[in-house]
């Protein structure tokens, strides 16, 4: 059984730019959410996709945006980043929306912003 | 879902156990109690989840007050490995639609294992 796996591990970007950020979610999930978190603090959560479609979304600009393929995988979307979006953006899995035991988490990418 | 309220930092000795606490007095009667853990760089970890019964696994072991107000995380036989942030979320567990699919984090406890 594979984990979440996340692409790519790391990403340096400048202010203005666009970037997409991918997720694999672990085998038998069907469920994928994208946190942000910045340093020092608690991953926040960005949205939710399920069966395809958002299901659920945090305190976020439109900028942020997502897609769940077919085989479950997502990917993030950051239009026009600020400097702010520097975080560890963390994809989680699950089955049904939510699992028995919650959610199974990548490594995450670290994005900077500069 | 209930806010909860954990201390910043603890240490513990290695080998010894590491009881971590947390205030939910907030919580409804159909919130479970969960903890995570996140190892520096990495995502974060399951470890636990109770509603109102004491609850054991391969990790930890959780307590919850019979008022279940607050809750404890225990780890028996601390290692450095085990030396983290440590996060306690309350939280419906099954996704019945609406605004319960997500996980609300706090900043954590951040228990160091000294040698």
């Amino acid at each position: 059984e594979t984990g979440v796996t996340q692409s790519p591990t790391h990403l340096i970007k400048t202010r203005g730019q666009q970037v997409t950020l991918r997720c694999s979610s672990q085998s038998g999930h069907n469920t994928v959410s994208w946190y942000q978190q910045a340093l020092g603090q608690g991953p926040q959560f960005i949205f939710q996709y399920y069966r395809e479609e958002e299901n659920g979304r945090g305190n976020f600009p439109p900028r942020f945006s997502g897609l769940q393929f077919p085989n479950y995988s997502s990917e993030l979307n950051v239009n026009a980043l600020e400097l702010d979006d520097s975080a560890l953006y963390l994809c989680a899995s699950s089955s049904q929306g939510w699992g028995n035991y919650g959610y199974t988490f990548g490594s995450g990418t670290r994005l900077t912003v500069v | 879902d209930a806010k909860t309220t954990q201390p910043t930092s603890m240490d513990c000795a290695e080998g010894r156990a590491a009881n971590l606490p947390c205030n939910h007095s907030t919580i409804s009667g159909n919130e479970y109690v969960y903890w995570y853990r996140q190892i520096h760089s990495q995502g974060p970890q399951y470890i636990i989840h109770g509603l109102k019964n004491n609850e054991t696994n391969e990790m930890a072991s959780l307590i919850i007050t019979e008022d279940r107000k607050s809750s404890t995380l225990i780890l028996p036989h601390a290692t450095l490995r085990d030396t983290a942030v440590y996060y306690c979320i309350v939280r419906v567990a099954k996704n019945s639609g609406g605004s319960n699919y997500k996980l609300t984090f706090g900043k954590g406890t951040l228990l160091t294992v000294n040698p």
